[in-house]
């Protein structure tokens, strides 16, 4: 029941390119930027990406990301082994953050 | 380099109360605001509210109004997240992270979550 809509899977083999969809609505990604999280398990979410297509220092430029009405990608190009991780999307709504319920990635 | 240090794992019983601590480090404590976000097993990410570490001001979500409360000590830079009143289902994992806000050429105000801390286990188990 997140507010933000993932599809709770995805799959890739190494250097295939992936893309993980993020849908939302005209109160939270049609009207602010979106950020993406990786997330290990045991560990800290990653910022991977912010207001919307940014990365922050460290991040390879083989994630990106884009926004379009009220839906947002990110895209995984060159995939690797240890991409496999949970991708999170996240929305400021003006008053709370709204989290999509995450995308399991998996490297075949 | 910034860094958000939680305490450790906790076994509470329903009806008791728990207390997670973020310690930062390595920038200025009282110029960001500190989110508490929680995570569930098998569950996305659910916001819990904020803290203001200036001052002491919190705000929470409508769904923990009454049973959390926010609160931080300066002198050693840290931030504290008490949750009432458990029930199994708040069994999850609680992070706090610190909130970046950034105003773009077009006077937009853009916010990301960064860092995290490592999260804090809690677990509520008769």
């Amino acid at each position: 029941q997140s507010v933000l809509t993932q599809s709770p899977s995805a799959s890739g083999t190494p250097g295939q390119r992936v893309t993980i969809s993020c849908s939302g609505s005209n109160s939270n990604i049609g009207r602010n930027t979106v950020n993406w999280y990786q997330h290990l398990p045991g560990t800290a979410p990653k910022l991977l990406i912010y207001n919307n297509n940014q990365r922050p220092s460290g991040v390879p430029d083989r994630f990106s990301g884009s926004k379009s009405g009220t839906s947002a990608s990110l895209a995984i190009s060159g995939l690797q082994s240890e991409d496999e991780a949970d991708y999170h999307c996240a929305v400021w709504d003006d008053s709370s953050w709204v989290f999509g319920g995450g995308t399991k990635l998996t490297v075949l | 380099q910034v860094q958000l240090v939680q305490s450790g794992a906790e076994v509470k019983k329903p009806g008791a109360s728990v207390t997670v601590s973020c310690k930062a480090s390595a920038y200025t404590f009282t110029t960001f605001y500190i989110h508490w976000v929680r995570q569930a097993p098998g569950q996305g990410l659910e916001w819990m509210g904020w803290i203001n570490p200036n001052g002491g001001g919190a705000y929470y979500a409508q769904k923990f109004q009454g049973r959390v409360t926010m609160t931080r000590d300066t002198s050693i830079t840290t931030a504290y997240m008490e949750l009432n009143r458990l029930r199994s289902d708040d069994t999850a994992v609680y992070y706090c992270a610190r909130l970046i806000e950034w105003e773009d050429s077009s006077y937009n105000m853009n916010y990301w979550l960064e860092p995290w801390g490592q999260g804090t286990l809690v677990t509520v188990s008769s």
